[in-house]
């Protein structure tokens, strides 16, 4: 059984541009969430998708958006980057919503220079 | 005061020895308790989850809620140089409305 793949694994952006990460669930999870770890706030949580729809949202700005799409593979966006959004993005994903049993991705190491 | 927290280590123990991670929260609308295993440019790994108190066991790992005291544990028996990671205690009330909030971790090494 595959598990969750995060593309790409690493990227380097300048300030100001915009970013655009994906994530493909492993089969039949319906749920997507996605966390930003960085070393100083550790695993922080963005938001969640479940069926297209965002349902939960994290405290961030709205720099930060994602959406999901019918076959359950969700993209995160972050625009007008900043030098402090430099961080692991880990996409974890679940049956359900309640994320009791989130299976992570290894994550895409996103550096702002 | 940080909803989780959770000792940064580096926790340093001999190979064969019991290892004691923990963690202690402050919110007692938590329900459900993980433990993840995270190893260096890894995503986290899922190894056990607990819903309320009470031990749950998996192999050489016991995973402890006392909600009482708000505190969380993860035993590792017979430990090996391969558990050697970092290990993040999560938790996430019923509806999970704010995703799953994470302890810090804690760096353990396992000396052989």
């Amino acid at each position: 059984k595959a598990g969750v793949t995060q593309t790409p694994r690493y990227l380097i952006k300048t300030r100001g541009q915009q970013v655009t990460l994906s994530c493909s669930p492993i089969s039949g999870h319906r749920s997507v969430s996605w966390y930003q770890q960085t070393p100083g706030q550790g695993l922080q949580f963005l938001f969640e998708y479940f069926s297209e729809t965002q349902r939960n949202k994290g405290n961030f700005p709205g720099r930060f958006s994602g959406r999901q799409f019918s076959n359950s593979r969700s993209e995160m966006n972050v625009s007008t980057l900043e030098l402090g959004d430099s961080a692991l993005y880990l996409c974890a994903s679940s049956l359900a919503t309640s994320n009791t049993e989130a299976f992570f991705g290894q994550g895409t190491r996103l550096t702002v220079v | 005061q940080k909803e989780v927290e959770q000792d940064p280590g580096p926790l340093s123990v001999p190979e064969g020895a019991i290892v004691s991670l923990n963690c202690t929260y402050s919110n007692s609308a938590f329900q459900y308790f993980m433990w993840y295993r995270q190893y260096s440019r890894k995503g986290p790994e899922l190894l056990m989850y607990t819903y309320s108190s009470g031990n749950k066991e998996d192999g050489r790992f016991t995973a402890q809620v006392d909600k009482s005291s708000k505190y969380i544990s993860l035993f590792i028996r017979d430990s090996q140089p391969s558990d050697s990671a970092t290990y993040l205690c999560a938790m996430i009330y019923r509806g999970g409305a704010d995703g799953l909030t994470f302890g810090k971790g804690t760096h353990l090494i396992i000396q052989p």
